[in-house]
């Protein structure tokens, strides 16, 4: 079974600087998507980037990019001028496609963006 | 488009009542899961519908859960008898599962329940 990790429960960033949120999974797979979902106080989750697993390049969405390296199974995600709608809990998720299309997640960071 | 819709967004019922939640997907996507988030267990699939048929129920808990997708439009989950153990957030994703859309799930607001 596939399982995802995040070893930040809590993190803090100041306005307008980076934050790199770390994630590791563990699968057997070869082929498979990851995605970093945000959920805002307001408890909608929201899908902030995705990547597929069979593509080298590095997904990339405005101030939000991911550094992902198949063969350690790390898929970090960096926030480049942080703001304070930031501030959210911020979850891994892994997804096999080709059977059953669950995402497994992580437990989360929550990333506080201080003015 | 609306999004996801979900029913209703509060429930609060005494253990042993009958929860009923509901769930719209959006128009045109032909799959349906719902997630379970908790503080202890954090997010988890409880079942995921294809084309209306389910796939995958490995992740519901025991026999007092119980999920339904009469047609593409609308999906229920039911627990009977209700435990306060089941208090938790209850969320309805859609997605089209296709290449194309690189698999996106769409997410509902999600409907908190409390069990007293």
């Amino acid at each position: 079974a596939q399982t995802v990790t995040q070893s930040q429960p809590e993190m803090s960033v100041q306005e307008a600087e980076t934050v790199t949120l770390s994630c590791t999974y563990d699968t057997s797979e070869n082929n498979y998507y990851l995605f970093w979902y945000k959920q805002p106080p307001s408890r909608q989750m929201i899908l902030v980037i995705r990547q597929e697993a069979y593509k080298q390049q590095n997904a990339t969405e405005n101030r939000f990019s991911v550094n992902f390296q198949k063969a350690a199974k790390s898929f970090s995600l960096k926030i480049s001028d942080s703001q304070l709608g930031d501030t959210a809990m911020y979850f891994c998720a892994f997804m096999k496609p080709y059977g059953s299309e669950k995402l497994v997640f992580g437990k989360g960071t929550k990333l506080t963006v201080n003015p | 488009d609306a999004g996801v819709i979900q029913s209703p967004r509060h429930e609060v019922t005494e253990m042993g009542q009958e929860v009923t939640l509901r769930c719209k997907p959006i128009s045109g996507h032909n799959s349906l899961f719902w997630y379970r988030q908790t503080m202890m267990r954090g997010l988890e699939l409880l079942i995921y519908f294809n084309n209306n048929v389910p796939i995958d129920d490995s992740g519901m808990p025991e026999d007092r859960f119980s999920a339904k997708m009469p047609n593409a439009s609308f999906s229920t989950l039911k627990i009977q008898p209700s435990e306060p153990r089941d208090s938790a957030v209850y969320f309805c994703a859609s997605s089209p599962l296709t290449l194309a859309d690189s698999y996106e799930q769409y997410f509902g607001p999600g409907t908190r329940l409390t069990v007293t």
